[in-house]
């Protein structure tokens, strides 16, 4: 079975940095591209970034670009996210999920608080 | 940038009854090229992450009970439960994945009358 776990979720200050990070399991990670979906309070569900499989091609939401980067180590079968600069419209959970644009596998999410 | 809308935004329905979830894209999600739509529906339950329903606005993923359904073209969109059954109370969201940045409508909760 097709698994996704998140972890590195946390209070951060405002200005800060959190790296978040997802390890796959139950499917060859390396052959699907890869995605990060949060979900805030309010706001719905939103797209944040994505990544090829050789990590040769990213897209992020003009939000966070700039602060946000997408990363993946398909030898540890893992995903990450670096967000710096942290605001606080960036609290949410945060969802590793399966796919470019559209998503069949997903996390159960990890939380990201932005508050001073 | 694509804006997504859904209506209503909430609705009760009894148990073998029929829901039906509206959901409009500000510009067309039709790519003449390949002549494929796209748009996707999910199910959130509370505490869970997205389930995928239905992509290519009409086709469902695998697993997906065929009471659910979907219709549309261009920029308006239907989902539909032909009979709700209780597991199925959650929120339905539809997502435009024709271009970047990929957006989701506000959602539409669907609980039992």
């Amino acid at each position: 079975e097709a698994q996704l776990l998140e972890s590195g979720g946390g209070l951060v200050q405002p200005g800060g940095s959190l790296r978040l990070s997802c390890v796959a399991s139950g499917f060859m990670f390396s052959r699907h591209w890869m995605s990060w979906v949060r979900q805030a309070p309010g706001r719905g569900l939103e797209w944040v970034a994505n990544i090829k499989q050789d990590g040769s091609e990213k897209f992020y939401v003009d939000s966070v670009k700039g602060r946000f980067t997408i990363s993946r180590d398909n030898d540890r079968n893992s995903l990450y996210l670096e967000m710096n600069s942290q605001r606080v419209e960036d609290t949410g959970v945060y969802y590793c999920a399966r796919g470019a644009e559209i998503w069949n596998v997903w996390g159960q999410g990890t939380t990201v608080i932005v508050s001073s | 940038d694509i804006v997504m809308t859904q209506s209503p935004d909430s609705l009760a329905v009894s148990l073998g009854e029929r829901a039906t979830i509206n959901c409009k894209s500000s510009q067309s999600v039709l790519y003449s090229s390949n002549n494929e739509t796209y748009l996707a529906w999910y199910q959130q339950k509370p505490g869970q992450p997205p389930k995928l329903l239905i992509y290519w606005a009409s086709t469902r993923d695998s697993g997906v009970p065929d009471r659910f359904s979907g219709s549309g073209s261009g920029t308006d969109f239907t989902l539909t439960i032909s009979s709700l059954q209780a597991e199925d109370v959650a929120i339905y969201y539809c997502q435009q994945y024709y271009t970047t940045p990929f957006a989701f409508g506000p959602g539409t909760k669907v609980d039992l009358k």
